[in-house]
C-alpha cells in the first residue's frame, strides 16, 4: 500500500526556520514528481511547491518563492520542505502529494495528485 | 495566475438525491491535445483531500460510478448521481493548464 507520511510541524516565531519531511514507501519514489500544498485553518487548499523527479524542475508559489526550498532525497524516498523567515501567514496544515503521470498523447503527460499524506501542522506564532 | 470559483458555496443534500457542483475557471483550461486541465477532490471532515477526478471527467482509480465529471473551457460540473453519508466534505476543483496550480474556494456538502 501506498504511504505518505509528513513531519517536522511544530511552533516557531515569526522569522524562524522549519524543515518538514516526508517519507514515503510503497511505491517507487524516484518515478513520480512531489508536491507541497498547504491549509491554512478553516481555509482551502494552496499549492507551495513542487519538485521534478530528479530534483532538476522545481517550482514555487509567488508567497513562498525566496523563503521555501523544495528538495528530495531519492535514495531516502523523502521529500523535503525548507521553510525560512517564516510568517503568521504560513501557519497551515502542509500535506505532500504525489503526482501520477497519465499520456495525454505520446511523450506528452498530464500529472494528477494521486495519493496525499495526513499533513504536519506549521503554527508560526509569537 | 488562473482564478478558479466554485458555485455554491455550501450544499445541504438529501441522501438518495443528486448533487451538483460548479467550478469556473478564469481561462480556458482546454489543451489543443483536447483536454481539460483540471481535477476533482474531496476532503472529508478531519482528512487529507483525496483525489476523485482528472482531466475533467476521469474517475480516479476507487472512486465510484456515482461521482462524474464534466465540462470544457472555463465551465466545470462535479455531479453526484445519488449521495450517500460519505459524500460529506468539502469539494475542491483545481486548475493544472498553468503553474501556479489553484484550487477554488470550496464547496461544504452536508446532509440535510
Amino acid at each position: 500500500e501506498v504511504f505518505l507520511v509528513e513531519s517536522g510541524g511544530g511552533l516557531v516565531k515569526p522569522g524562524g526556520s522549519l524543515r518538514l519531511s516526508c517519507a514515503a514507501s510503497g511505491f517507487t519514489f524516484r518515478d513520480h514528481s512531489m508536491n507541497w500544498v498547504r491549509q491554512p485553518p478553516g481555509k482551502g487548499l494552496e499549492w507551495v511547491a513542487s519538485t521534478s523527479t530528479r530534483g532538476n524542475y522545481i517550482y514555487y508559489s509567488d508567497s513562498v518563492r525566496g523563503r521555501f526550498t523544495i528538495s528530495r532525497d531519492n535514495a531516502k524516498d523523502s521529500l523535503y520542505l525548507q521553510m525560512n523567515n517564516l510568517r503568521a501567514e504560513d501557519t497551515a496544515i502542509y500535506y505532500c502529494a504525489r503526482d501520477r503521470p497519465y499520456a495525454v498523447v505520446t511523450d506528452d503527460y498530464y500529472f494528477y495528485m494521486d495519493v496525499w499524506g495526513k499533513g504536519t501542522t506549521v503554527t508560526v506564532s509569537s | 495566475e488562473i482564478l478558479m470559483t466554485q458555485s455554491p458555496l455550501s450544499l445541504p443534500v438529501t441522501p438518495g438525491e443528486p448533487a451538483s457542483i460548479s467550478c469556473r475557471s478564469s481561462q480556458s483550461l482546454l489543451r489543443s491535445n483536447g483536454h481539460n486541465y483540471l481535477d476533482w477532490f474531496l476532503q472529508k471532515p478531519g482528512k487529507s483531500p483525496q483525489l476523485l477526478i482528472y482531466l475533467a471527467s476521469n474517475r480516479a482509480s476507487g472512486v465510484p460510478d456515482r461521482f462524474s465529471g464534466s465540462g470544457s473551457g472555463t465551465e466545470f460540473t462535479l455531479k453526484i448521481s445519488r449521495v450517500e453519508a460519505e459524500d460529506v466534505g468539502v469539494y475542491y476543483c483545481m486548475q493544472a493548464q498553468q503553474t501556479p496550480p489553484t484550487f477554488g474556494g470550496g464547496t461544504k456538502v452536508e446532509i440535510k
